[in-house]
């Protein structure tokens, strides 16, 4: 596609539910990028694929948080028995590969855990 | 690892003024300096980068100023617009890392 697509863009679910977050990265692009931003903050890195590896996890705030990438393409960001605390918007973002090329966000998907 | 530090949080300027916006880092390993401009409701847009081996970079009424000495660089935008108004944030990469650091952001208001 022409940009970085997620989906949900919205989603509202109760605490202890899980939620996954799709992200659909510009095409060719091997790079992958996920990073959580709550309100009125900057943005956190979580995880990091190349390919379908990912070598640095080191973002993930808790084994409650997992994500996987099928194919180099699409990845989808797992979030099990979600707490409130979990409410932020999640960001993912490509680029053609990890060596200084320009990274490129989607719109995010809103997560609010009541 | 890297740290970012933007400042100043805010800011609010009069149309047609300039706005600076500064930031530092931590690890003089980093040669990547992109600036992102978020709007509303949306994801982060790149607006300028600069790499290491240059001090300045314009592109129209933006500029971005790279210290590598002082480990510090600075967005500057002239003649602002009030379409300028949004979240700007500063980032810091190492050739070949694998993610961006972000600044904390700057809320920037163009006041017509």
């Amino acid at each position: 596609g022409a940009g970085v697509s997620q989906s949900p863009s919205n989603k509202v679910t109760e605490k202890g539910k899980d939620v996954e977050l799709r992200c659909d990265p510009i095409s060719g692009h091997t790079a992958l990028y996920w990073y959580r931003q709550s309100l009125g903050q900057g943005l956190e890195f979580l995880i990091y694929f190349q390919g379908n590896s990912a070598p640095d996890k080191s973002g993930l705030p808790s084994d409650r948080f997992s994500a996987e990438r099928t194919g180099g393409s699409v990845s989808t960001l797992t979030i099990q028995r979600t707490q409130q605390e979990d409410s932020a918007v999640y960001l993912c973002a490509s680029s053609l590969s990890n060596s200084g090329n320009t990274i490129y966000f989607g719109e995010g998907s809103w997560l609010t855990v009541v | 690892g890297e740290n970012v530090e933007q400042h100043p949080s805010t800011l609010s300027v009069q149309e047609g003024d300039s706005a600076v916006i500064k930031c530092t880092y931590s690890d003089s390993a980093s040669n990547y300096f992109p600036w992102y401009k978020q709007e509303l409701g949306k994801g982060p847009q790149l607006i300028i980068d600069i790499r290491s081996n240059v001090g300045e970079k314009k592109d129209q009424r933006i500029a971005v100023t790279l210290n590598k000495t002082a480990k510090h660089f600075s967005l500057h935008i002239t003649e602002t617009q009030p379409e300028d108004s949004a979240v700007y944030f500063c980032a810091a990469s190492k050739q070949g890392a694998q993610k961006l650091v972000f600044g904390q952001g700057t809320r920037l208001t163009i006041n017509p």
